[in-house]
């Protein structure tokens, strides 16, 4: 199956600073990468949807200036939590979305936990 | 809009006992439907997948799932548990158009050695 990666796969941070994670499709081509995160004991939360060479269509009340998504090329999406603080703490996962016609299936990532002190 | 419910949040076996976890989607066109495990401390791992075809599904390590379109159901199971499949259990489902994926809350398994 397609694999998908993460990097890196846990940060610890200071409040106010800026995190970057990286989502890569490792052997096929993703026009389209979601986020979602992940709060402990919960299920996974769509945060937004990346689309290659454009900007990202975020879900309601995911704030869009706070958390940065660029989908720069057909491999590679990222996710910048700006200006972090304990509350933005979580696993985030990403995806990757295949489709071709009635089919679509997505492909997770290893997820990234980030923990803001 | 497209949703999934598990009604099973918390479910606890003994080794051997076999499983049944409920899924219930809402949509009334054509669905991709999929089961995912996390086991402790690890992502997220595809379980089988059901797009057309046969509505009995098999799986990796013994589970299986049947789709019900009339009941617009997708239960899984598994004869019989083992330790080892303690984990949580997502159902989600996609549709064609539609490319976001809806998981359902999760149902935690803990399979009693």
């Amino acid at each position: 199956g397609a694999v998908v990666s993460q990097h890196p796969s846990w940060v610890i941070c200071k409040s106010g600073t800026s995190v970057k994670i990286e989502c890569r499709s490792l052997d096929f081509q993703a026009t389209t990468m979601f986020w979602y995160r992940q709060f402990p004991k919960q299920s996974l939360m769509l945060m937004a949807t990346s689309n290659e060479g454009s900007k990202a269509t975020y879900e309601q009340g995911v704030e869009k200036d706070k958390f940065l998504i660029n989908h720069a090329s057909l491999t590679l999406s990222t996710l910048t939590v700006t200006s972090a603080h304990p509350e933005d703490s979580s696993f985030y996962i990403c995806s990757a979305l295949v489709a071709a016609g009635r089919y679509n299936e997505q492909f997770f990532g290893p997820g990234t936990r980030l923990t803001v002190l | 809009a497209q949703s999934v419910s598990q009604h099973n949040h918390h479910v606890i076996l003994s080794e051997a006992a076999s499983l049944e976890l409920g899924c219930n989607y809402s949509y009334g066109g054509t669905v991709n439907l999929f089961w995912y495990v996390q086991y402790p401390g690890q992502h997220l791992q595809l379980l089988l997948k059901y797009f057309s075809g046969d509505p009995l599904v098999k799986g990796i390590k013994g589970f299986e799932a049947e789709f019900i379109k009339s009941k617009f159901s997708f239960n899984l199971r598994k004869p019989s548990v083992q330790w080892s499949d303690t984990a949580e259990y997502f159902c989600a489902v996609t549709s064609r158009g539609y490319q976001k994926v809806t998981f359902g809350t999760g149902t935690k398994l803990q399979v009693i050695p």
